[in-house]
């Protein structure tokens, strides 16, 4: 059982609202990504740290922020959701040494946006 | 377009029956990795096979990979209805990130 923990699960929220999607590692891992899933697709990367004060955009242009401030934790802000935004948001960790390891994702933020 | 993808997208078999997915990948990898999603879930991490590796195993799973094709193949055999969930390869480049497939729905009948 992955330490890797995201709330909300489910968020259904009106066009314009800001959301704070919030994820946080118990396991001291440096790395932390989110990727962005639509129903029966692929995931795409939209966000990614390699510690804390290090984030970078992924290979998805994404209208959402990410900040790293302390280790265990990686929230993803949209300042006005819009409906473009519906979609599951899961976020991942990894330890750093070397440039191989598995992923540990949490269970994910599914987003509605009226 | 992906750097990985996956092939068939969808796959029904009856319980006991062996699973057998492929990956393909466009360009040089570190590592090949093997996830496993339940529907509405996190993904879960099943096996890492690295660039100079040929063949694993974990348990019911055993993994081939081929560089000079740049494809992999997953294999679930004895499979079980717990093993209906969705699969996904995921290929890491230089830069430590991973690229993931489009997946394949398995589905095991009872």
């Amino acid at each position: 059982e992955a330490d890797i923990y995201q709330t909300p699960r489910y968020l259904v929220i009106g066009t314009g609202k800001k959301i704070t999607l919030e994820c946080s590692q118990t396991m001291g891992h440096d790395k932390m990504y989110w990727y962005q899933q639509d129903p029966g697709m692929e995931l795409h990367l939209i966000h990614y740290s390699y510690g804390v004060n290090s984030t970078e955009k992924g290979d998805l242009s994404s209208e959402s922020t990410v900040s790293r401030i302390r280790t265990e934790h990686f929230p993803l802000t949209l300042e006005s959701a819009r409906p473009s935004h519906t979609s599951q948001y899961l976020c991942a960790s990894s330890e750093l040494q070397g440039n191989t390891g598995e992923l540990f994702f949490g269970e994910g933020s599914r987003l509605t946006v009226l | 377009s992906q750097q990985g993808e996956e092939d068939p997208q969808a796959l029904s078999i009856q319980e006991g029956e062996n699973a057998t997915m492929n990956c393909s990948y466009k360009t040089s990898i570190n590592n090949l990795q093997w996830y496993r999603q339940n529907s509405g879930r996190g993904l879960v991490h099943l096996i890492l096979i690295r660039s100079n590796e040929r063949e694993k195993h974990s348990g019911r799973l055993r993994v081939t990979l081929d560089t000079s094709k740049k494809s992999s193949s997953l294999l679930i055999t004895a499979s079980r209805a717990a093993d209906t969930a969705s699969y996904f390869c995921a290929t890491e480049t230089s830069g430590s990130r991973l690229t993931f497939g489009e997946g394949t729905q398995l589905t095991v009948n009872p």
